[in-house]
């Protein structure tokens, strides 16, 4: 059973479009995120959600909106695409928010790429 | 403010050769430290951790010390396999924040040639 599964994998797209990437986790975990992973491997936090709630908002471009319906489901939805968001995009969940020590679980990544 | 530096690489090593990726950081309160491995296509996923001073984290035949005198956890290995080639990691969460968030250093590659 996969852990922390993404859709889709590979996503290419144009410039100005909007887009969506889902993420879900089995694990019965309370806290989920997205993590942009760019060419040169580094790894940035974007968002962080807590049953639901939104605890980390990362500088990010308003262009994208995390959305949780279910604590098992975070979906990351991009307007007007760029070409500086081609990247790799993570998910990721834990057990609980705060907690030093607890492992974070990653999803496969899905590889955007703007054209 | 929390960071974490780790020697850039690539790090290119033949087979069975000992491995030393380091690891530095800085953190405002109380980190617990985390190597994760990404492996060519894949996400990531946890090597080893320690939560306090002195602590040593392994798995796989890797290890780290937690050191908080010299605020290092470097990641060693001492006979590495071509199945190791990947990219690794070191991260920290600081326990004097709230949320739980990692930080993560620059990444490392390495190859292992046969």
């Amino acid at each position: 059973d996969t852990a922390v599964s993404q859709t889709p994998k590979y996503l290419v797209t144009q410039m100005g479009n909007d887009k969506s990437i889902k993420c879900e986790q089995n694990l019965g975990h309370d806290t989920m995120y997205w993590y942009k992973q760019d060419s040169k491997k580094f790894l940035k936090i974007m968002f962080s959600y807590n049953n639901k709630e939104l605890i980390i908002n990362e500088t990010v471009p308003n262009r994208f909106s995390p959305k949780s319906p279910d604590k098992a489901h975070l979906n990351l939805h991009i307007n007007s695409l760029e070409l500086g968001d081609s990247a790799v995009y993570f998910c990721a969940s834990s057990q609980e928010e705060g907690l030093a020590g607890n492992e974070q679980y990653f999803g496969p990544g899905t590889r955007l790429t703007v054209t | 403010g929390n960071s974490v530096t780790q020697m850039e690489g690539p790090v290119t090593l033949s087979e069975e050769a000992f491995l030393t990726i380091n690891c530095t950081y800085t953190a405002t309160g109380y980190p617990s430290l985390f190597w994760y491995v990404q492996y060519p296509g894949e996400g990531l996923q946890l090597l080893l951790k320690a939560t306090k001073a002195d602590d040593k984290g392994s798995n796989k035949g890797f290890e780290a010390t937690y050191r908080k005198e010299t605020t290092s956890f470097h990641l060693e290995k001492g006979s590495v396999q071509v199945s190791d080639s990947a990219v690794y990691f070191c991260a920290l969460t600081d326990r004097g924040s709230t949320l739980g968030r990692l930080y993560f250093g620059r990444g490392t590659q390495l190859t292992v040639w046969p």
